[in-house]
């Protein structure tokens, strides 16, 4: 069992680029989450989806969008991509069983330049 | 507005000592508060959850303790070992179902 797999690893991205983060589980979560962390501001909630075919936005989603067209995939896209977006990303999981105490499942991370 | 902090100070202590983090948090009611483990270069790992009517909660070498008056979680590492180095965060439900606010974490390293 994988669980959460991210691509790429890492990027570099010159800025005004499109780019789109991929996020796949195989634990059958319902819910899935964005994050990014920079130094100092830990971990934030970009956005995220409660369910396939529903999206909410999180603590930081301006200049990204995500989908949830199914229950295992969740892309996160940068339309035009500038500087302060370099950051790690995260992708969660989590299965809402018990409505209000999820653990989440973290992804390895996508490490994102853009110059 | 809703606030976590935790010590962004390393904590460096000797192999075998108890290790005590704390988290405390300011206009917030939380349900439940989580703790995770960060290894540098990998994401957060699930530790403990403990419940708003719970005082403590234990898992092998952990504790965690939470005092809804305090606003404040004490997370303990007992019999400490240089593989318990990492950076340690705590998280409290956003008030939004099964959103988490995440701290920004304590860095731990554990001497010999």
């Amino acid at each position: 069992i994988a669980g959460i797999t991210q691509a790429p690893t890492s990027q570099i991205l010159a800025a005004g680029r499109r780019m789109t983060l991929r996020c796949t589980q195989d634990m059958r979560h319902n819910a899935m989450y964005w994050y990014r962390q920079d130094l100092g501001l830990g971990l934030r909630l970009i956005h995220y989806s409660n369910t396939a075919g529903t999206t909410g936005k999180g603590e930081v989603p301006d200049g990204y969008s995500v989908s949830r067209a199914n229950t295992d995939d969740f892309p996160l896209t940068l339309a035009s991509a500038v500087p302060s977006q370099t950051s790690v990303y995260f992708c969660a999981s989590s299965d809402s069983g018990l409505a209000g105490f999820d653990t989440q499942y973290f992804g390895p991370g996508t490490r994102l330049t853009v110059l | 507005s809703q606030k976590i902090e935790q010590n962004s100070e390393a904590l460096n202590i000797q192999e075998g000592k108890t290790a005590t983090l704390t988290c405390n948090y300011t206009n917030y009611s939380p349900a439940y508060l989580q703790w995770y483990r960060q290894d540098p270069g990998r994401g957060p790992v699930f530790l403990l959850l403990i419940r708003e009517n719970e005082k403590e909660k234990r898992k092998e070498r952990l504790k965690v303790t939470f005092d809804t008056t305090l606003k404040q979680s004490l997370f303990h590492i007992t019999a400490s070992q240089p593989a318990d180095s990492a950076t340690y965060l705590c998280a409290l439900d956003a008030g939004g179902g099964n959103k988490l606010t995440f701290g920004t974490g304590t860095q731990l390293k554990v001497e010999l």
